[in-house]
């Protein structure tokens, strides 16, 4: 069955510390990886798209990795800021269609406090 | 970034009532979605569109309709809704570019509520 599993379902961190969130996926055959932002009461924004074959991506302050392999992905959050504060969805999507089928997460949700 | 807008925010009604909520896109996308989300929980995709006159269901059955007789315009209807259609309704588009890397670009979102 194609998963897409995370963790910390919750986590709480000071401001200015880093942090690293945990996505590992069972979809298979695989076509790329996504980390999207949410903000309480908006649409998820997108962070990342990773392919196959890149290792890391980086967005200002955010660095995802993806070990292909092993079917894990994180997501590191550098020198967190208070508007960090979200949650982050981890989407995997397939190669089974032209769609591209996306499997989403539950999310990461993360609270920075000052 | 993403000019996707959804109305209204947030809506309550009650049970049996007839409701459609907008989703408009100014971005040119040939592909258009709606997904479900309940607090906590993962989205879950109920209808999508690849163009004007085409929609398809998604994965999680649902009870509402869609139409997409233009291509900046993906409305959803319930015809009557009940309680257990309250939850968060997300729009969101995507460019034809090609199959994998796509993009995708969210709405705010509606808020649901059925008393």
């Amino acid at each position: 069955k194609n998963q897409v599993e995370q963790s910390p379902q919750s986590l709480i961190i000071l401001e200015g510390k880093n942090c690293t969130l945990q996505c590992n996926y069972t979809v298979s055959p695989f076509s790329n990886l996504r980390w999207y932002k949410q903000d309480t009461g908006r649409g998820p924004v997108s962070l990342t798209i990773m392919t196959f074959s890149e290792n890391t991506k980086s967005n200002g302050r955010y660095t995802a990795t993806l070990d292909a392999d092993t079917k894990q992905s994180s997501l590191h959050i550098t020198a967190s800021q208070l508007s960090d504060s979200a949650s982050y969805i981890c989407v995997v999507s397939d190669r089974g269609s032209t769609l591209g089928r996306l499997y989403f997460g539950r999310g990461t949700q993360l609270t920075v406090w000052p | 970034e993403a000019d996707i807008y959804q109305t209204p925010r947030y809506l309550v009604i009650g049970t049996g009532k007839k409701i459609t909520l907008e989703c408009s896109q100014t971005m040119g996308h040939d592909k258009m979605y709606w997904y479900q989300q309940d607090p906590g929980m993962e989205l879950h995709l109920i209808h999508y569109s690849y163009g004007v006159n085409s929609t398809e269901k998604g994965d999680l059955s649902s009870e509402s309709t869609v139409s997409r007789i233009r291509t900046e315009h993906f409305p959803l209807t319930l015809e009557s809704a009940r309680p257990s259609h309250t939850s968060q309704y997300l729009c969101a588009s995507s460019p034809s570019l090609g199959v994998s890397n796509e993009k995708l670009f969210f709405g705010s979102g509606t808020q649901l509520s059925v008393l």
